[in-house]
């Protein structure tokens, strides 16, 4: 079975301070995806992750890939209240009959307070 | 550019009443569709599914059902709504080319069912 697992899914921050939310994922893909949901909205792509190694930064976040570990990070730099939202890893599924869909972690609400 | 529509932004609704909601995209020919819905607080379950007119594939079973009956036009559809169809309805689209299957979220309705 598939499983995508986010670490940890709540996060409670104080502004300034540095954090990072893990994703873990079961299934064998070199292609991992996040997003950003604000409270009562729709979610946003931030990055997508297409190989090993890949590293992409928007601001104070960062994300990683190790495919090998079957491991994405997402970094949080001097961390500020308008990051405050529940982020979400995503997993391609490459194989058999849902191929072309995602499997979604469970997400991790991030606050973040001053 | 691509964008995606949701209609109605929120609903309310009895029980063993009818629903349906419509999901458009434009900018974008062949779309991969999705249904998603998110019970408040929880992560994002997959409804239905579709790679063309016509083709739908459900997730998990229930009271609820999707028709694809234009290339970009998704219809979520039940003929009687229960207590447990309250949620937050997430219409997405994908490319379906095999590069990336980043998927693209619409503003989402939010169904409340009394």
């Amino acid at each position: 079975e598939l499983k995508v697992e986010q670490n940890p899914l709540f996060l409670s921050m104080q502004e300034g301070k540095n954090y990072t939310i893990y994703c873990n994922y079961s299934t064998t893909s070199d292609r991992l995806y996040w997003y950003r949901q604000d409270p009562g909205k729709s979610l946003e792509s931030l990055f997508v992750l297409l190989s090993n190694g890949a590293v992409k930064q928007e601001g104070r976040l960062m994300a990683s890939l190790d495919t090998k570990a079957r491991l994405s990070t997402l970094h949080i730099t001097a961390a500020v209240h308008d990051l405050s939202a529940t982020y979400f890893c995503a997993v391609d599924v490459l194989y058999g009959g849902s191929q072309g869909n995602l499997i979604f972690g469970k997400g991790t609400k991030l606050s973040v307070k001053p | 550019s691509q964008t995606i529509h949701q209609w109605p932004a929120t609903l309310v609704q009895p029980v063993g009443s009818p629903l349906s909601l419509e999901c458009t995209v434009e900018g974008t020919s062949n779309p991969n569709l999705y249904w998603y819905r998110q019970a408040a607080g929880r992560g994002l379950q997959l409804l239905f599914y579709s790679v063309g007119i016509g083709q739908i594939s459900s997730e998990v079973p229930q009271n609820l059902s999707a028709s694809r009956p234009q290339d970009r036009q998704f219809i979520l559809s039940s003929k009687k709504l229960l207590l447990s169809d309250s949620g937050f309805y997430l219409c997405a689209w994908s490319t379906g080319t095999t590069s990336s299957y980043e998927q693209y979220f619409g503003p989402g309705t939010r169904l409340t069912v009394t």
